[in-house]
């Protein structure tokens, strides 16, 4: 299985700074005949199902503001909330979805300092 | 718009079943793969396997192979998860979400408790 493992594991960042998640998988979700990285990110507050914010690595769900931006390829990819709001509190996981079983990073928790 | 409803929290004695339903509205039910993925404290998200609900095929995580089952009902717009032989470590919370199309989960349902405890 791919092993999916986040960095770090909590992080508080003031309002309107920048938060920065890292996921690092134990091999590559790039596919190469189509050049895409199999690998997504959501956001989860309490009491809620995920909801999707990044798929193809970079690329940003309709609804998701722009704040929110992924980057990355093969193994190490991120996900960067310019400009931090008090509704982004809420833990952020990352998938790989290359390969079955599709697994996830262990979640990241984001709050305000 | 797309919703998928889920049926209420369960509480289970170990060694019982549970069975968990999938409402789906506002699309095309046939059209996407569903997905089953359970919550816990312990072991966070885990992807279960998904199911074709047209032809109704599965592919489940070899970790819960002959232990669950993914079916639907197509005239009801409805899938359902199937837990048999239930642990104290089985208690999560376990959602269905649509495929995208790319494998990818885009809209989950709710979310359906499951405690076993005797």
């Amino acid at each position: 299985d791919i092993v999916m493992t986040q960095s770090p594991d909590s992080l508080a960042v003031s309002l309107g700074e920048r938060a920065t998640i890292n996921c690092k998988s134990s091999q590559s979700v790039l596919y190469s005949p189509n050049n895409k990285n199999y690998l997504g990110w959501y956001q989860q507050k309490p009491g809620q199902p995920p909801r999707l914010l990044i798929y193809w690595a970079s690329a940003r769900e309709s609804g998701v503001p722009d704040r929110f931006s992924g980057s990355g390829s093969g193994t190490d990819f991120t996900l960067t909330i310019s400009g931090l709001q008090a509704e982004d509190v809420a833990v952020y996981y990352c998938q790989q979805y290359f390969t079955t079983p599709q697994t996830f990073g262990q979640g990241t928790k984001v709050e305000i300092k | 718009q797309v919703q998928l409803v889920q049926s209420g929290p369960e509480m289970k004695k170990p060694g019982a079943s549970v069975k968990v339903s999938c409402k789906a509205s506002g699309y095309d039910f046939t059209n996407s793969y569903l997905h089953w993925v359970r919550q816990t404290p312990g072991q966070g998200l885990e992807w279960m396997g998904w199911l074709n609900p047209n032809g109704g095929g599965t592919n489940y995580a070899q970790k819960f192979k002959g232990r669950v089952a993914m079916t639907r009902d197509t005239s009801i717009t409805t899938a359902y998860l199937e837990v048999r032989g239930l642990k104290s470590d089985d208690t999560a919370v376990y959602y269905c979400a649509r495929d995208r199309g790319d494998a990818l989960q885009d809209f989950w349902g709710q979310g359906t408790p499951v405690t076993v405890s005797s």
